[in-house]
């Protein structure tokens, strides 16, 4: 059974970066899927951050893209997510999620983590 | 501001029939796949509709999906009070390079 487990601080400061880790447990990260990130806001929608495919570039949301970096860490099958110089706009619930094609389809969610940022 | 538009509420009684709208453009509905999630609150979404009007195993038949232009619909008969929860749509944008979410339509049976 495939499960994915968010974790990292739960207060960042602004201006600073906000990093999560996701370790997936059941599957393999270089076995075929892409891995991503997606986050709402309270009370909002949800927004995809960026996915990455093993040995491929990652795909990022345009108006994120010049903050993200998502990447993967195939020894501890993790994949993680760095957000730099965040503001309270970014306060959410962040979720790590694996997709069977970069397509908006997520097969499995992690439970979500709330990051806060605040000082 | 989402890409994809979704109504932000609807409402029905038990036993009824229920759709839900999601409005695009051509770069994303117009010209691929669109995706339905359900979320209940304090969880993770659940897919129900992937490839526009395929269901994972565990959808029961009563809800479908479909796609016309730049438009795609959620569709739940045989309403029941677990059916409430906030549905979401979602499609990959060329243009953008990127997944788009609708805002999310909340539904509340009566």
């Amino acid at each position: 059974q495939v499960q994915l487990q968010e974790s990292g601080p739960g207060v960042v400061r602004p201006s600073e970066t906000l990093s999560l880790t996701c370790t997936v447990s059941g599957y393999s990260i270089s076995g075929g899927y892409y891995w991503a990130w997606i986050r709402q806001s309270p009370g909002k929608g949800l927004e995809w951050i960026g996915s990455i495919y093993h040995n491929e570039r990652p795909y990022y949301n345009p108006p994120l893209k010049s903050r993200v970096t998502i990447s993967l860490d195939t020894a501890k099958n993790q994949f993680s997510l760095n957000l730099s110089s965040v503001t309270a706009a970014d306060t959410a619930v962040y979720y790590c999620a694996r997709e069977p094609d970069i397509a908006g389809h997520v097969d499995y969610w992690g439970q979500g983590t709330l990051v806060t940022v605040s000082s | 501001q989402s890409v994809l538009t979704q109504p932000p509420s609807a409402s029905e009684t038990p036993g009824q029939r229920v759709t839900f709208s999601c409005s695009g453009s051509s770069s994303n509905i117009g010209s691929n796949y669109v995706y339905w999630y359900k979320q209940l609150p304090g969880t993770a979404p659940k897919v129900l509709i992937y490839r526009t009007n395929q269901r994972p195993s565990g959808v029961p038949d009563r809800i479908s999906g479909s796609k016309s232009g730049t438009s795609a619909s959620l569709a739940i008969s045989g309403l029941r009070s677990e059916d409430e929860g906030d549905y979401y749509c979602a499609a990959w944008d060329d243009s953008l390079s990127g997944v788009v979410f609708g805002g999310g339509t909340k539904l509340t049976v009566l």
